[in-house]
């Protein structure tokens, strides 16, 4: 059902920093807004970017995004334990006028 | 602050209807959009569809023809109705805020615990 590709998994050691793609097509990341989310073990999801690139008050500049064509991007940098989690992108689908997610990514720290 | 708070039967028969209540409190529904999101076990997030008490809907075009959301603005709660459930309907049902619709370019800025809903017989 997920129409936003993503890696299944990434990882690094504390400290470092971590990348995640979100693929998608011109109808959903090419013309629309990207927003992220942090979904933590047993929790629901959370707001961590919104309008490509924007963070909500209380998140850390660790977490930053971009957005290039069709794809956009998530980078954890000095990541900590607590960021293990699951992360989804999603965007508004002009052609199936509906929101669309991403296939999500679990990011485990070694 | 911000509150939302789903519930629902827990457990139900293929072919029924789930039915789901979304509690909100610290706002006046009547101020956003709301919106249900599901997320099947061990899978990702799938979209269902979005309300405005004043009257705007929208509907997932995979979900359209089996889905309803309803607001009750008397008792601050959002409605999901799910009718002719099969296992593939069996996921944590979330309701979420949104404040524009329909690009959703701020994303869903305050997100239910979640409730889960299996479908068996």
């Amino acid at each position: 059902q997920s129409v936003l590709t993503q890696p299944p998994s990434v990882s690094a050691a504390p400290g470092q920093k971590v990348t995640i793609s979100c693929s998608g097509s011109r109808s959903n990341v090419g013309i629309n807004y990207v927003s992220w989310f942090q979904q933590l073990p047993g929790t629901a999801p959370k707001l961590l970017i919104h309008d490509n690139t924007a963070r909500p008050s209380g998140i850390p500049d660790r977490f930053s995004a971009s957005k290039s064509g069709t794809s956009a991007t998530l980078d954890i940098s000095g990541l900590q334990t607590g960021d293990e989690a699951d992360y989804h992108c999603g965007a508004w689908d002009t052609n199936l006028d509906s929101y669309v997610f991403g296939t999500g990514t679990t990011v485990t720290v070694l | 602050q911000v509150h939302l708070q789903e519930s629902g039967p827990g457990l139900v028969k293929p072919s029924e209807t789930l039915s789901l209540t979304c509690f909100v409190s610290g706002v006046s529904i009547s101020d956003y959009f709301w919106s249900w999101i599901r997320q099947p076990p061990g899978k990702g997030l799938e979209y269902i569809g979005y309300i405005h008490p004043r009257g705007n809907s929208l509907y997932s075009p995979s979900l359209k023809s089996r889905v309803t959301i309803a607001a009750d603005t008397s008792r601050s709660q959002l409605s999901l109705t799910l009718r002719s459930v099969t296992d593939t309907d069996t996921a944590v049902y979330y309701c979420a805020r949104h404040e524009e619709v329909p690009f959703i370019r701020r994303g869903f800025d305050y997100w239910g615990q979640g409730s889960l809903a299996t479908v068996s017989s």
